[in-house]
Protein backbone atom coordinates (compact mmCIF):
# COMPACT_ATOMS: atom_id res chain seq x y z
CA UNK A 1 0.00 0.00 0.00
CA UNK A 2 1.08 3.73 -0.27
CA UNK A 3 3.22 5.28 2.04
CA UNK A 4 2.42 8.70 3.03
CA UNK A 5 4.60 11.20 5.12
CA UNK A 6 4.73 14.15 6.93
CA UNK A 7 7.53 17.03 7.47
CA UNK A 8 7.79 17.80 10.28
CA UNK A 9 6.96 15.17 12.90
CA UNK A 10 6.91 17.95 15.50
CA UNK A 11 6.99 21.78 15.23
CA UNK A 12 6.82 24.48 18.25
CA UNK A 13 6.44 27.87 17.08
CA UNK A 14 5.48 31.36 18.55
CA UNK A 15 2.46 32.89 18.45
CA UNK A 16 2.14 35.18 15.35
CA UNK A 17 4.59 33.35 13.09
CA UNK A 18 3.57 30.43 10.08
CA UNK A 19 4.37 27.50 10.24
CA UNK A 20 4.18 25.01 6.61
CA UNK A 21 3.01 20.99 7.20
CA UNK A 22 4.26 18.77 4.30
CA UNK A 23 2.14 15.35 2.98
CA UNK A 24 4.01 13.36 0.98
CA UNK A 25 2.88 10.06 -1.30
CA UNK A 26 5.97 8.29 -1.67
CA UNK A 27 4.19 5.35 -3.57
CA UNK A 28 1.86 6.72 -5.74
CA UNK A 29 0.20 9.53 -7.17
CA UNK A 30 -2.90 11.23 -5.57
CA UNK A 31 -4.49 13.98 -7.60
CA UNK A 32 -6.63 14.45 -3.90
CA UNK A 33 -5.59 14.38 -0.37
CA UNK A 34 -7.39 15.59 2.82
CA UNK A 35 -5.97 17.30 6.00
CA UNK A 36 -7.39 16.34 9.08
CA UNK A 37 -7.14 18.00 12.82
CA UNK A 38 -7.00 16.15 16.15
CA UNK A 39 -7.24 17.90 19.64
CA UNK A 40 -6.96 15.86 22.74
CA UNK A 41 -9.10 13.23 23.62
CA UNK A 42 -10.74 14.36 20.94
CA UNK A 43 -11.56 12.38 17.41
CA UNK A 44 -9.99 13.38 13.72
CA UNK A 45 -12.32 16.58 11.93
CA UNK A 46 -11.66 16.85 8.40
CA UNK A 47 -10.85 20.23 7.22
CA UNK A 48 -10.35 20.45 3.59
CA UNK A 49 -9.65 18.23 0.57
CA UNK A 50 -6.71 19.16 -1.41
CA UNK A 51 -6.86 19.54 -4.79
CA UNK A 52 -4.11 18.45 -7.65
CA UNK A 53 -3.87 21.98 -9.46
CA UNK A 54 -6.78 23.11 -8.40
CA UNK A 55 -8.21 25.12 -5.26
CA UNK A 56 -8.90 23.37 -2.01
CA UNK A 57 -12.20 22.24 -0.86
CA UNK A 58 -12.84 23.83 3.26
CA UNK A 59 -15.28 22.27 5.47
CA UNK A 60 -17.70 24.31 6.74
CA UNK A 61 -16.19 26.39 9.75
CA UNK A 62 -12.51 26.19 8.35
CA UNK A 63 -11.03 29.28 7.69
CA UNK A 64 -9.48 28.97 4.23
CA UNK A 65 -7.21 32.30 4.52
CA UNK A 66 -5.66 30.84 7.50
CA UNK A 67 -5.22 27.03 6.66
CA UNK A 68 -3.47 27.93 3.42
CA UNK A 69 -3.48 24.63 0.99
CA UNK A 70 -1.18 23.61 -2.02
CA UNK A 71 -1.38 20.81 -4.07
CA UNK A 72 1.38 21.54 -6.62
CA UNK A 73 2.13 17.86 -7.72
CA UNK A 74 0.79 14.73 -7.95
CA UNK A 75 3.33 13.98 -4.58
CA UNK A 76 2.49 16.84 -2.42
CA UNK A 77 0.55 18.99 -0.26
CA UNK A 78 0.91 21.37 1.99
CA UNK A 79 -0.97 23.05 4.54
CA UNK A 80 0.45 26.26 6.08
CA UNK A 81 -1.40 27.66 9.08
CA UNK A 82 -0.69 31.25 8.90
CA UNK A 83 -0.55 33.17 12.12
CA UNK A 84 -0.80 31.05 14.38
CA UNK A 85 -2.24 30.91 17.93
CA UNK A 86 -2.32 28.43 20.66
CA UNK A 87 -5.68 27.08 19.89
CA UNK A 88 -4.40 26.66 16.50
CA UNK A 89 -2.42 23.88 18.72
CA UNK A 90 -3.33 20.30 17.43
CA UNK A 91 -2.35 16.75 16.01
CA UNK A 92 -2.55 17.70 11.98
CA UNK A 93 -3.13 14.16 9.41
CA UNK A 94 -3.27 13.89 6.18
CA UNK A 95 -4.42 11.26 3.95
CA UNK A 96 -4.76 10.44 0.46
CA UNK A 97 -7.20 7.72 -1.26
CA UNK A 98 -5.84 4.26 -2.76
CA UNK A 99 -6.04 3.60 -6.49
CA UNK A 100 -9.85 1.99 -6.24
CA UNK A 101 -10.87 4.40 -3.44
CA UNK A 102 -11.49 1.81 -0.85
CA UNK A 103 -9.12 2.79 1.41
CA UNK A 104 -7.87 5.54 2.59
CA UNK A 105 -4.07 6.03 3.37
CA UNK A 106 -2.69 8.06 6.66
CA UNK A 107 0.26 9.80 7.39
CA UNK A 108 2.11 9.74 10.51
CA UNK A 109 0.73 13.20 11.24
CA UNK A 110 2.51 16.48 12.46
CA UNK A 111 1.85 17.87 16.21
CA UNK A 112 1.87 21.79 16.16
CA UNK A 113 2.47 23.72 19.28
CA UNK A 114 2.07 27.85 19.85
CA UNK A 115 3.45 28.83 22.10
CA UNK B 1 -22.34 9.26 5.13
CA UNK B 2 -24.69 6.80 7.05
CA UNK B 3 -24.53 7.74 10.98
CA UNK B 4 -23.01 5.00 13.33
CA UNK B 5 -23.32 4.44 16.89
CA UNK B 6 -20.54 2.58 19.13
CA UNK B 7 -20.05 2.08 22.77
CA UNK B 8 -17.48 4.72 23.86
CA UNK B 9 -15.00 2.48 25.53
CA UNK B 10 -14.22 -1.72 26.31
CA UNK B 11 -12.00 -3.49 27.68
CA UNK B 12 -10.50 -7.21 26.27
CA UNK B 13 -8.12 -9.72 27.98
CA UNK B 14 -5.14 -10.20 25.84
CA UNK B 15 -5.06 -13.23 23.98
CA UNK B 16 -8.86 -13.51 24.04
CA UNK B 17 -11.18 -12.09 21.25
CA UNK B 18 -11.98 -8.57 21.06
CA UNK B 19 -15.62 -8.06 19.66
CA UNK B 20 -16.00 -4.51 18.88
CA UNK B 21 -19.57 -3.61 17.78
CA UNK B 22 -20.88 -1.14 15.84
CA UNK B 23 -25.26 0.00 15.04
CA UNK B 24 -25.54 1.44 11.14
CA UNK B 25 -29.23 1.59 11.18
CA UNK B 26 -29.66 4.08 8.39
CA UNK B 27 -26.78 2.86 6.48
CA UNK B 28 -28.28 2.82 2.63
CA UNK B 29 -27.23 -0.07 -0.07
CA UNK B 30 -24.19 1.65 -1.59
CA UNK B 31 -22.78 2.20 1.80
CA UNK B 32 -19.77 -0.02 2.95
CA UNK B 33 -18.94 -0.81 6.30
CA UNK B 34 -15.54 0.64 6.99
CA UNK B 35 -13.30 0.08 10.09
CA UNK B 36 -10.28 1.78 10.86
CA UNK B 37 -8.03 2.60 13.64
CA UNK B 38 -5.99 4.92 15.76
CA UNK B 39 -3.01 3.53 18.21
CA UNK B 40 -2.20 6.92 20.23
CA UNK B 41 -0.28 9.92 18.87
CA UNK B 42 -0.56 7.95 15.06
CA UNK B 43 -2.07 8.48 11.92
CA UNK B 44 -5.37 6.19 11.53
CA UNK B 45 -5.02 3.02 9.85
CA UNK B 46 -7.77 0.93 7.40
CA UNK B 47 -8.80 -2.53 9.04
CA UNK B 48 -11.58 -4.03 7.16
CA UNK B 49 -14.77 -2.60 5.06
CA UNK B 50 -17.37 -4.90 3.20
CA UNK B 51 -20.86 -4.40 2.12
CA UNK B 52 -22.80 -7.28 3.12
CA UNK B 53 -20.63 -10.22 3.28
CA UNK B 54 -18.53 -11.13 5.77
CA UNK B 55 -15.05 -10.47 5.33
CA UNK B 56 -11.63 -11.40 7.04
CA UNK B 57 -8.31 -10.25 6.33
CA UNK B 58 -5.31 -11.02 8.12
CA UNK B 59 -5.95 -8.28 11.00
CA UNK B 60 -9.76 -8.43 11.44
CA UNK B 61 -13.22 -10.05 10.29
CA UNK B 62 -15.95 -8.18 9.87
CA UNK B 63 -19.73 -9.80 10.13
CA UNK B 64 -22.20 -7.49 8.91
CA UNK B 65 -26.28 -8.84 9.92
CA UNK B 66 -28.53 -9.59 7.24
CA UNK B 67 -30.38 -6.67 7.70
CA UNK B 68 -27.29 -4.83 7.58
CA UNK B 69 -27.97 -2.74 10.37
CA UNK B 70 -25.17 -3.59 11.96
CA UNK B 71 -22.07 -4.93 12.39
CA UNK B 72 -19.20 -6.42 14.87
CA UNK B 73 -15.53 -6.29 13.93
CA UNK B 74 -13.26 -9.38 15.32
CA UNK B 75 -10.22 -9.03 16.63
CA UNK B 76 -9.08 -12.76 16.87
CA UNK B 77 -6.35 -12.88 19.42
CA UNK B 78 -5.95 -9.47 21.10
CA UNK B 79 -2.37 -8.25 22.03
CA UNK B 80 -1.36 -4.95 23.96
CA UNK B 81 -0.55 -3.32 20.55
CA UNK B 82 -4.53 -3.33 19.27
CA UNK B 83 -4.84 -1.10 22.08
CA UNK B 84 -6.82 1.87 19.92
CA UNK B 85 -9.26 3.67 19.40
CA UNK B 86 -11.62 2.05 16.57
CA UNK B 87 -13.86 3.89 14.00
CA UNK B 88 -17.28 2.46 12.32
CA UNK B 89 -17.41 4.52 9.01
CA UNK B 90 -20.52 3.76 6.80
CA UNK B 91 -19.59 5.71 3.45
CA UNK B 92 -19.78 5.07 -0.46
CA UNK B 93 -15.94 4.26 -1.80
CA UNK B 94 -16.12 7.65 -3.01
CA UNK B 95 -17.00 9.31 -0.16
CA UNK B 96 -15.18 11.40 2.46
CA UNK B 97 -13.81 9.68 5.59
CA UNK B 98 -15.74 11.21 8.78
CA UNK B 99 -15.00 10.08 11.85
CA UNK B 100 -16.92 9.93 14.81
CA UNK B 101 -16.10 9.44 18.54
CA UNK B 102 -15.08 5.40 17.63
CA UNK B 103 -14.93 3.16 20.57
CA UNK B 104 -11.67 3.23 22.70
CA UNK B 105 -10.43 -0.70 23.37
CA UNK B 106 -8.08 -1.30 25.56
CA UNK B 107 -5.96 -4.83 26.03
CA UNK B 108 -5.28 -5.88 29.58
CA UNK B 109 -2.78 -7.94 30.50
Amino acid sequence: GAVVSQHPSRVICKSGTSVKIECRSLDFQATTMFWYRQFPKQSLMLMATSNEGSKATYEQGVEKDKFLINHASLTLSTLTVTSAHPEDSSFYICSLPSGDNYEQYFGPGTRLTVT
Amino acid sequence: DAKTTQPTSMDCAEGRAANLPCNHSTISGNEYVYWYRQIHSQGPQYIIHGLKNNETNEMASLIITEDRKSSTLILPHATLRDTAVYYCIGKTSYDKVIFGPGTSLSVIP
